[in-house]
């Protein structure tokens, strides 16, 4: 098993670019997460999906979207980039009351 | 709304040195906990976990923690730390309501020193 898998690992965008950060685990687990993480801060839940074809918010969704149409994949979209959007993302599966599988994480830079 | 607090922002040790990092959560009904480390320049990592039974739980490369009910704690430990350890340790507890959520605190910037 791969576990969780993300792509890119490291993107510089410039202001107003938008781009697609991709996430698949190979475990069959229903449930799946996208978050930031900032020096400091923790993370902060961005979108979440209980499983296929359903999806909502999490803290701080403003600037993200989000599909889930098959379950292994849960792709996060940018439509604008914006500077505070600059951080370290990280997708995570769950099967139930389990602990979460974390991926290597996208460092994102935006300029 | 519910939240965990880490008071301990960042710990410096020397090597053998016993470890305690508190964690605190506001949530009064039952509790799944978790503690995650994560290494300079990687992804979290399950350390241990408590869902229920013995409130001392044992974890991987020596750690425990000890769940106090009522003090809304859970503190992790490590007899003799190694330099090896130096890392972030964050603290999570399930959310209430759906979407099997965690709720992380802030993080514990742990290093160890030769």
């Amino acid at each position: 098993n791969a576990g969780v898998t993300q792509t890119p690992k490291f993107r510089i965008l410039k202001i107003g670019q938008s781009m697609t950060l991709q996430c698949t685990q190979d475990m069959n687990h229903n449930y799946m997460y996208w978050y930031r993480q900032d020096p400091g801060m923790g993370l902060k839940l961005i979108y979440y999906s209980v499983g296929a074809g359903i999806t909502d918010k999490g803290e701080v969704p403003n600037g993200y979207n989000v599909s889930r149409s098959t379950t292994e994949d849960f792709p996060l979209r940018l439509e604008l980039a914006a500077p505070s959007q600059t951080s370290v993302y990280f997708c995570a599966s769950r099967q139930g009351q389990d602990n979460q599988y974390f991926g290597p994480g996208t460092r994102l830079t935006v300029t | 709304a519910q939240s965990v607090s880490q008071h301990n922002h960042h710990v410096i040790l020397s090597e053998a040195a016993s470890l305690e990092l508190g964690c605190n959560y506001s949530y009064g009904g039952t509790v799944n906990l978790f503690w995650y480390v994560q290494y300079p320049g990687q992804h979290l990592q399950l350390l241990l976990k408590y869902f229920s039974g013995d409130p001392l739980v044992k974890g991987i490369k020596g750690f425990e923690a000890e769940f106090i009910k009522s003090k809304f704690s859970f503190n992790l430990r490590k007899p003799s730390v190694q330099w090896s350890d130096t890392a972030e340790y964050f603290c999570a507890v399930n959310t209430k309501g759906g979407g099997n959520k965690l709720t992380f605190g802030t993080g514990t910037q742990l290093k160890v020193e030769l």
